[in-house]
């Protein structure tokens, strides 16, 4: 069964420091993958999405950027967050004109101070 | 690109039933979803449409029309841990395979 790993759950950081977020899809080859952001009491805005390895495209213009180096392997990172960048991170695997939707990660709630 | 809207929030009360509706603008459509997320967690896959009619899955049921690109996730005999946040999302018809989310629907189920 696929499973998806995304780390880490909670994270605090000042403004202008880096951020890197993780997620890893086990149990299935060349996934599609997202990331989305939840801001407090709305929906999931798509920020990437990828449909292989070193591709990446971009739903909003915004102060993130995203890479996928291995087939089941996509990160989330910043050089210098901003207050606004704080919110609720999904990684998602999912995509295909499958019948289930999206698999969630659990998510990386950040917190910029 | 995808408009979705849904209520803000509804209340019911446990052993009931409540409907909570969802209404799309597309561009392309290849199914519409409805997620289950509990506070501070991520959402969960509840249902999936992507013809007309309705697809009954135990206490939960979805329908869905096309032609009025509308929605709706029927709860019944409502149990405390149904209280959730309920988002709709529309998957777009590429290969990316890309979905859209509404700002989701706040069920509190009162005793």
């Amino acid at each position: 069964s696929q499973t998806i790993h995304q780390w880490p759950a909670t994270l605090v950081q000042p403004v202008g420091s880096p951020l890197s977020l993780e997620c890893t899809v086990e149990g299935t080859s060349n996934p599609n993958l997202y990331w989305y952001r939840q801001a407090a009491g709305r929906g999931l805005q798509l920020l990437f999405y990828s449909v292989g390895i070193g591709q990446i495209s971009s739903e909003v213009p915004q102060n993130l950027s995203a890479s996928r180096p291995q087939d089941r392997q996509f990160i989330l990172s910043s050089k210098k967050l901003l207050l606004s960048d704080s919110g609720f991170y999904l990684c998602a695997w999912g995509g295909d004109f499958s019948n289930y939707g999206y698999t969630f990660g659990s998510g990386t709630r950040l917190t910029v101070v | 690109g995808q408009n979705i809207d849904q209520p803000t929030e509804m209340t019911a009360t446990e052993g009931a039933i409540v409907q909570i509706n969802c209404t799309y603008q597309t561009s392309g459509f290849n199914g519409l979803f409805w997620y289950q997320q509990h506070a501070g967690e991520a959402p969960t896959f509840l249902s999936y449409n992507v013809l007309d009619g309705l697809e009954e899955k135990g206490r939960f049921s979805s329908f869905l029309s096309r032609s009025k690109g509308y929605s709706y996730l029927l709860l019944k005999e409502l149990q405390m841990k149904d209280s959730a946040s309920y988002l709709c999302a529309v998957r777009e018809n590429t290969n990316a395979g890309k979905s859209t989310f509404g700002d989701g629907t706040t069920l509190t189920v009162k005793p």
